[in-house]
């Protein structure tokens, strides 16, 4: 089966700098890539995602890339805000009888924004 | 337009009892998702529901977990005779008919004593 690694754990930053988290995945025919957001005590939230038919996707400060020869993609955050500090996942799943619903997720990175 | 609802928030129980988690998903979606959250880890699939029917239930453990989600009412997600490796979060998740965009519930806390 698919398998998804995460880095780094944990990532501290000052408001303001950037910050980029990186997965990898094992299984080349995985096709969706979505990015999760998990405050403390709350349901992970769909930030971003990407399909392997493009290589960079961006909305405001968030963007993903992805390398597919790799098997790599990276959610960056710039201009980092003290609300961004939260729990991110990443997530892969391959298209199973016709739609992409099995999520296979990465161990998560404690976002730390300092003010 | 409300979101994936989730009950209990949190459910405690003793060893050997059964726990009934519920999920309601977002008003137009059909297709309901279970994951599981150990503590530290990142959330395990578990079982992927269309009303009436269980798509795909290969993340679910053999013994003791069922799930269904019938035609009227919440998704159920049960667990019998639950042990203190059941102790998790337990997150739902819906879609619409094109089930790659899923949106999670706020997850039930289930602590087994």
């Amino acid at each position: 089966g698919e398998n998804v690694e995460q880095h780094p754990s944990t990532l501290s930053v000052q408001e303001g700098d950037s910050a980029v988290i990186k997965c990898t995945y094992s299984d080349s025919a995985s096709n969706y890539f979505p990015w999760y957001k998990q405050e403390l005590g709350k349901g992970p939230q769909l930030i971003i995602d990407i399909r392997s038919n493009v290589g960079e996707k961006k909305d405001q400060r968030i963007a993903v890339t992805l390398n597919k020869t790799a098997k790599h993609f990276s959610l960056h955050i710039t201009e980092t805000q003290p609300e961004d500090s939260a729990v991110y996942f990443c997530a892969a799943s391959l298209k199973s009888g016709g739609s992409n619903y099995k999520l296979t997720f990465g161990k998560g990175t404690l976002l730390t924004v300092n003010p | 337009n409300a979101g994936v609802m989730q009950n209990p928030r949190h459910l405690v129980r003793r060893r050997g009892q059964e726990a009934r988690l519920r999920c309601s998903p977002m008003k137009g979606h059909s297709h309901v998702y279970w994951y599981r959250q150990l503590p530290e880890e990142g959330l395990k699939f578990m079982v992927y529901l269309q009303k009436e029917n269980i798509i795909d239930e290969s993340g679910m453990p053999k013994e003791r977990f069922s799930a269904e989600f019938p035609k009227e009412g919440p998704s159920i997600l049960r667990i019998q005779q639950v042990v203190r490796g059941d102790s998790a979060a337990y997150f739902c998740a819906s879609s619409p008919g094109q089930p790659d965009t899923q949106y999670f519930g706020p997850g039930t806390r289930l602590t087994v004593l």
